[in-house]
């Protein structure tokens, strides 16, 4: 993998409904995995950074697990919300300063 | 707190014109960057700076300048703008710190470029 992939690129679940998403990026030269959450008309909010293998990270109802060797980022959403509906962004530090962003996967939760 | 703050929001440019985009940020982050935003291709960086006086190319840095004279602050800049350029431009910051906290970016709101 020679960029950063997310997928599904979109995603409608009804609310309750727990979800999750994948992000895919290069094994080599890692630095840190970062996930972003973003609405409409806003701008990208950090939800995690994630630099060891192995690492979970929680914020309410939402979480993530990262596995370095094999490149690939989980995010989760337990019991979806209308609220939660957005853009969620995932971003791989390859070098310390250059982060390459994926395309995102835009969820709608259904009320 | 204001955060990232980026000037102006919103601007039509006629080809061959040329403008420069503001970015202020008062958390006193040694990092900045600049990054375009089109559909179906994701947040692409294209420079940023490592602390005042300094800048670095990004992903696709051509058609595009940038100075960071002062610290708060970091400038876009197209000297002769080109259809190709119409886009979202987004600038971030972040701490230079060690540990995976302070690689948070903060970005602004986001410009809204159009050029006819």
């Amino acid at each position: 993998i020679l960029n950063v992939e997310q997928s599904p690129q979109s995603l409608h679940v009804q609310e309750g409904d727990s979800t999750n998403f994948t992000c895919s990026f290069p094994s080599s030269n890692f630095y840190a995995l970062h996930w972003y959450r973003w609405e409409t008309a806003k701008s990208p909010e950090a939800l995690f950074v994630m630099t060891l293998n192995g690492d979970e990270k929680k914020k309410g109802r939402i979480s993530a697990t990262l596995n370095t060797k094999e490149g690939y980022s989980y995010l989760y959403i337990k019991g979806s919300q209308p609220e939660d509906s957005a853009t969620y962004l995932c971003a791989n530090s390859g070098g310390y300063q250059k982060v390459t962003f994926g395309t995102g996967t835009k969820l709608q939760v259904i009320p | 707190n204001a955060g990232v703050t980026q000037t102006p929001k919103f601007r039509v440019l006629k080809t061959g014109q040329s403008m420069t985009l503001l970015c202020a940020q008062d958390m006193n982050h040694e990092y900045m960057y600049w990054y375009r935003q089109d559909p179906g291709m994701g947040l692409r960086l294209i420079h940023y700076s490592v602390g005042e006086g300094t800048t670095a190319k990004g992903e696709v840095p051509d058609g595009y300048n940038v100075s960071r004279l002062k610290k708060q602050n970091f400038l876009l800049g197209l000297e002769s703008a080109a259809p190709s350029q119409t886009s979202v431009y987004f600038c971030a910051s972040s701490y230079s710190g060690q540990g995976a906290r302070n690689l948070e970016a903060f970005f602004g709101q986001g410009t809204r470029l159009t050029v006819v």
